[in-house]
């Protein structure tokens, strides 16, 4: 079945330093894929989203570019800083569904130290 | 600006209980859906929903019910809830095309004692 795999748990980091969180998935149509992003007592929401036609999508300073062939969407920033600290969530609406079903990954704890 | 409504904010029920969990949404979106969080296993999807009247098994279904009467409102049922059951469930909507956003709600805590 559809799946969206996130390995990394939790990722530690010092500000100004690089980031890079892996996401790969699974389904059998061309998918539209997300980052979302998760503050402490909040709801997610939308970081940025990428569709198979533009290949990379980018948001307040991150990066995520969509490779058919590894079927991989990381997510990458040049230089994080504290408040870049929660979870993010990568995730995936499919064709089979109709685009209807949006299927998240495990999620990634972020914590930045100053 | 996207408004998802849950209610209760947190709730507290004992083991055998019925639990209703609801939601709203003032967007006109046509789909809805119901995630739980939990640690290690991040945002699971139990039902979702496309339109008035319609409901979906997601990824994890067993032991949830939902109802989706009007475009707005769409509920979680557990019939006879379970400590298993405890968790953090999230509430959300979005339209149907494939790269629209979906907007969350701010969750609801669940203890079944």
């Amino acid at each position: 079945g559809d799946s969206v795999i996130q390995m990394q748990g939790q990722v530690t980091l010092s500000e100004n330093d690089f980031l890079f969180i892996n996401c790969t998935y699974s389904t059998t149509g061309y998918p539209t894929l997300f980052w979302y992003v998760q503050y402490s007592g909040e709801g997610p929401q939308l970081l940025l989203q990428v569709t198979t036609a533009n290949n990379k999508g980018s948001s307040r300073g991150f990066e995520a570019t969509y490779d058919k062939g590894t079927t991989s969407f990381h997510l990458q920033k040049t230089s994080v800083q504290e408040i870049d600290s929660a979870v993010y969530y990568c995730a995936m609406r499919d064709y089979d569904s109709g685009y209807n079903k949006l299927t998240f990954g495990k999620g990634t704890v972020l914590l930045v130290s100053p | 600006e996207a408004a998802v409504t849950q209610s209760p904010r947190n709730k507290v029920a004992v083991t055998g209980g019925k639990v209703t969990l609801s939601c709203n949404q003032t967007n006109n979106h046509n789909n809805m859906y119901w995630y739980r969080q939990d640690t290690g296993h991040g945002l699971r999807l139990i039902h979702y929903s496309y339109g008035a009247g319609s409901t979906e098994k997601g990824d994890i279904p067993d032991g949830y019910k939902a109802s989706r009467p009007s475009q707005e409102n769409f509920s979680l049922i557990l019939e006879l809830a379970t400590p298993s059951q405890t968790s953090v469930y999230f509430c959300a909507s979005g339209d149907a095309q494939a790269n629209t956003e979906v907007f969350f709600g701010k969750g609801t805590r669940l203890t079944v004692v």
